[in-house]
């Protein structure tokens, strides 16, 4: 089975922390993604990765930056946290293709105070 | 452009109910479309698939059909249980490379 982890599953950070989310796929997948998650307003794509140390901004990249060294780790990086940065953090992974689908991880429920 | 309109939550049903939860979708040439499943505290999951008009993707008793023509990707299910409560997403693909959701229709079922 494919697995995506998540580095943590809850975090709370302070206002101006630099907020480092790692992602980890155990299946040679080519795509990586992350996603912020939201009442109301659904699944929002921050960046995705389609090889190492190859990034596409998505809908909502401000504030925040990406990094895939290797093919299995994607991490996402908040410059410097701020309040409305509090959200679900989803990461995902797909080996390409449109049939294919996308694998999750858990999901890290970041708090900024 | 791309993507995905679904129905708006919440649904709240009585167990043995049949679940019907409607998606759209606009998108240029020929999408693969997805349902996802998040229960709560989790990530998504996929709950079923379809790749090509007229497919009709199935798991866990939960069906959907690929309707070009209406444009559709209709969730259903004859009989829920408590157990299918949770958050369903619609989604379509055209490269594999980005993927368009619904914004999540929640579903609760009571006993």
């Amino acid at each position: 089975d494919v697995k995506v982890t998540q580095s943590s599953r809850y975090l709370v950070k302070r206002t101006g922390e630099k907020v480092f989310l790692e992602c980890v796929q155990d299946m040679d997948h080519e795509n990586m993604f992350w996603y912020r998650q939201d009442p109301g307003l659904g699944l929002r794509l921050i960046y995705f990765s389609y090889d190492v140390k190859m990034k596409e901004k998505g809908d909502i990249p401000e504030g925040y930056s990406v990094s895939r060294e290797k093919k299995e780790r994607f991490s996402l990086i908040l410059e410097s946290a701020s309040t409305n940065q509090t959200s679900m953090y989803l990461c995902a992974s797909s080996p390409g293709g449109a049939s294919y689908e996308q694998y999750f991880g858990p999901g890290t429920r970041l708090t900024v105070t | 452009g791309n993507s995905v309109t679904q129905m708006e939550g919440p649904v709240t049903l009585s167990e043995e109910a049949f679940l019907t939860i409607n998606c759209t979708y606009t998108a240029t040439g020929y999408p693969s479309l997805f349902w996802y499943v998040q229960y709560p505290g989790e990530g998504l999951q996929l709950l079923l698939k379809a790749t090509k008009a007229d497919d009709k993707g199935s798991n866990k008793g939960f069906e959907a059909t690929y309707r070009k023509e209406t444009t559709s990707f209709h969730l259903e299910k004859g009989s829920v249980q408590v157990s299918d409560s949770a958050v369903y997403f619609c989604a379509l693909s055209r490269t594999g490379n980005q993927f368009y959701f619904g914004t999540g229709t929640s579903l609760t079922v009571i006993p």
